[in-house]
């Protein structure tokens, strides 16, 4: 089936270094991948998120590339600040029948140490 | 905050127990849809709902049951659950847009769940 893999799984950087999640997908008709950060006690929070006719979106300090043939996307934090510590987790959209379906990668814990 | 609100916040139930969890939007989003999510863990989606009709089951036990009454509301009614149910059990919504049947892609915006324990 369907299967989104992440890494890596734990990544601690300094206050101000940047930070890179990688993610890649088996679907190839898959077209929107979303990222989330969960805070703990909270739900997922959106960030960011691209389709498969962009190759890169930018907002602020967060970027997302897109490599369609490779079938990887990787999010992009500069200057991470203490309150990006969180769980980071991607996703993609199945493609079979657009039900607005996500298979969701395992998870990226970020610890940004001031 | 959210514009996703789910209640209560925090579940404890017996097995024999019959209980329900809310979620409401008040975004004008026609998708709505319940997640599983253990801990450290993503989450499992459980059911989707499109324009108040289910569209999309998992393969969820029917202990599991879930109720859409109107857009803005989202149920999900629990009945002779298991140690194992436990969980936080997320409800998102989305911009639904039927399109030949199916659901153009929106992005799904979280609550912050609601964080059951089956004893």
């Amino acid at each position: 089936g369907e299967n989104v893999e992440q890494h890596p799984s734990t990544l601690s950087v300094q206050e101000g270094d940047s930070a890179v999640i990688k993610c890649t997908y088996s679907d190839s008709a898959s077209n929107y991948f979303p990222w989330y950060k969960q805070e703990l006690g909270k739900g997922p929070q959106l960030i960011i998120d691209i389709r498969s006719n962009v190759g890169e979106k930018k907002d602020q300090r967060i970027a997302v590339t897109l490599n369609k043939t490779a079938k990887h996307f990787s999010l992009h934090i500069t200057e991470t600040q203490p309150e990006d510590s969180a769980v980071y987790f991607c996703a993609a959209s199945t493609g079979s029948s657009n039900t607005g379906k996500l298979i969701f990668g395992q998870g990226t814990t970020l610890q940004v140490k001031p | 905050d959210t514009e996703v609100t789910q209640t209560p916040k925090h579940l404890v139930m017996g097995m024999t127990n019959k209980k329900s969890l809310k979620c409401e939007q008040h975004m004008g989003h026609r998708a709505m849809y319940w997640y599983k999510q253990k801990a450290k863990k993503p989450p499992e989606l459980m059911f989707v709902y499109s324009y108040e009709k289910l569209s999309i089951n998992e393969s969820v036990p029917s202990r599991f049951s879930p109720e859409c009454p109107n857009s803005s509301l989202l149920n999900l009614h629990l009945h002779a659950l298991q140690p194992e149910d436990s969980a936080l059990y997320l409800c998102a919504s989305s911009p639904g847009l039927l399109l030949t049947g199916a659901l153009q892609i929106k992005p799904q915006h979280f609550g912050d769940g609601t964080r059951l324990s089956i004893l």
